[in-house]
């Protein structure tokens, strides 16, 4: 089984909210990834945990929040958005980070900052 | 430093033509190489990989294998179908650092009956 979750699917919020996306996976996998993907664009990178720490950050702005509670959970806290920020947020998972491992994805969640 | 350059699309191809979409990297090292599929409205599904030079991916009847002298990957197919439709990714992930995959920009398939 190489299956991903993400919820919710879609999500609308002014920019005063706050929200959360939220990740699963049940692999084992202990390297974990967040990306925005824009239409018409290749996903981009925005954060790595390895190992439930934080590895990377990829000069994300503050109202972006991480979070990996365990090995199977990575929550995206959401905070303060700008309308820019409407995009595709997709979640992936690896067996670990580095030695150019397969990297699995969810089906993404579809935000709208209105 | 690594990159990916893909064929730029869109391509449109009627039901069992024949595909090709070129990629083609630059990498420090020997990364592994991948295609990803986006189907309209969804996420990233793995299509297929290989991770050594002269390695065959394959997977629903696509192709594609790791030429290191060529530095290319290349996706085919000999016989497309409608539902095969979608956005291909050509991806490469290195060895040496953590993990971090990079994308080619993507091209676009439409297959009409």
């Amino acid at each position: 089984d190489t299956e991903v979750t993400q919820t919710p699917k879609h999500l609308v919020m002014g920019m005063t909210n706050k929200k959360s996306l939220k990740c699963e996976q049940h692999m084992g996998h202990r390297a974990m990834y967040w990306y925005k993907q824009k239409a018409k664009k290749p996903p981009e990178l925005m954060f790595v945990y390895s190992y439930e720490k934080l590895s990377i950050n990829e000069s994300v702005p503050s109202r972006f929040s991480p979070e990996c509670p365990n090995s199977s959970l990575l929550n995206l806290h959401l905070h303060a958005l700008q309308p820019e920020d409407s995009a595709l947020y997709l979640c992936a998972s690896s067996q670990v980070s580095g030695r150019g491992e397969t990297q699995y994805f969810g089906p993404g969640t579809r935000l709208l900052v209105l | 430093g690594n990159s990916v350059t893909q064929m730029e699309g869109p391509v449109t191809l009627s039901e069992e033509a024949f595909l090709t979409i070129n990629c083609t990297y630059t990498a420090t090292g020997y990364p592994s190489l991948f295609w990803y599929v986006q189907y309209p409205g969804e996420g990233l599904q793995l299509l297929l990989k290989a991770t050594k030079a002269d390695d065959k991916g394959s997977n629903k009847g696509f192709e594609a294998t790791y030429r290191k002298e060529t530095t290319s990957f290349h996706l085919e197919k000999g016989s497309v179908q409608v539902s095969d439709s979608a956005v291909y990714f050509c991806a490469l992930s290195d060895r040496t650092g953590a993990n971090n995959l990079f994308f080619g920009t993507g091209t676009r398939l439409t297959v009409i009956p």
